[in-house]
């Protein structure tokens, strides 16, 4: 069964750069699938940041792109997000999760991760 | 970027009766090569991660209920749930994957009367 499971900091000051690691379980990333990073602002709805696949295509939301770095660690089995020039407009849960097809990005996300919150304050 | 709407947002229905909620694309998301059109339904509770219900604005994702149904076509699509049950209570999403940034409707929230 395939897991993930998000952890980072919950709290991060403005200006600084939020990091969080995906830990995959049940799976190798090395495997294939292109792995995604989302996030919920509280109360709102869903934002996809970006996405991944190891042969190296990394694909980012262009509202982001600038401050957003998606990079993989195989040994670990594991893929981070580090958001730079965080304000309180990045607050939110942030999920990792993979698609349902295995070699394509154009599918929807079958697998979450439960989420982790990070609130960007002072 | 395509955007999704959806309406309404939120409805209140009684137990056993139909819930029916709509998303619109701002641009097609059917791909005429392959027929599909790039359109998810998830399902989303309190606390936790969205559950896909939908792909492929009809395909119901294996596990879940017969009640859940999707349909249409390019840009206006439909999540129907035919016999809301109490565990149906939710804020239910529709997403394109069609076209990167992969965007999601703003969520509609279901109730039970």
């Amino acid at each position: 069964q395939v897991q993930l499971q998000e952890s980072g900091p919950g709290l991060v000051k403005p200006s600084e750069t939020l990091s969080l690691t995906c830990t995959v379980s049940g799976y190798s990333i090395s495997s294939g699938y292109y792995w995604g990073w989302l996030r919920q602002p509280p109360g709102r709805g869903l934002e996809w940041i970006g996405s991944f696949y190891l042969s190296g295509n990394t694909y980012y939301n262009p509202s982001l792109k600038s401050r957003v770095t998606i990079s993989v660690d195989t040994s670990k089995n594991q893929f981070s997000l580090r958001l730079s020039s965080v304000t309180a407009a990045d607050t939110a849960v942030y999920y990792c999760a993979r698609p349902r097809g295995d070699d394509n990005m154009h599918d929807p996300f079958e697998i979450w991760g439960r989420g982790t919150m990070v609130t960007v304050s002072s | 970027d395509i955007v999704m709407t959806q309406s309404p947002d939120s409805l209140t229905v009684s137990l056993g009766e139909k819930a029916t909620i709509n998303c619109k694309s701002t641009q097609s998301v059917l791909y005429y090569s392959n027929n599909k059109s790039y359109l998810a339904w998830y399902q989303q509770k309190p606390g936790q991660p969205p559950k896909l219900l939908i792909y492929w604005a009809s395909t119901r994702e294996s596990g879940v209920p017969d009640r859940f149904s999707g349909s249409g076509s390019g840009t206006d699509f439909t999540l129907t749930i035919s016999s809301l049950q109490a565990e149906d209570v939710a804020v239910y999403y529709c997403q394109q994957y069609y076209s990167p940034p992969f965007t999601f409707g703003p969520g509609t929230k279901v109730d039970v009367k």
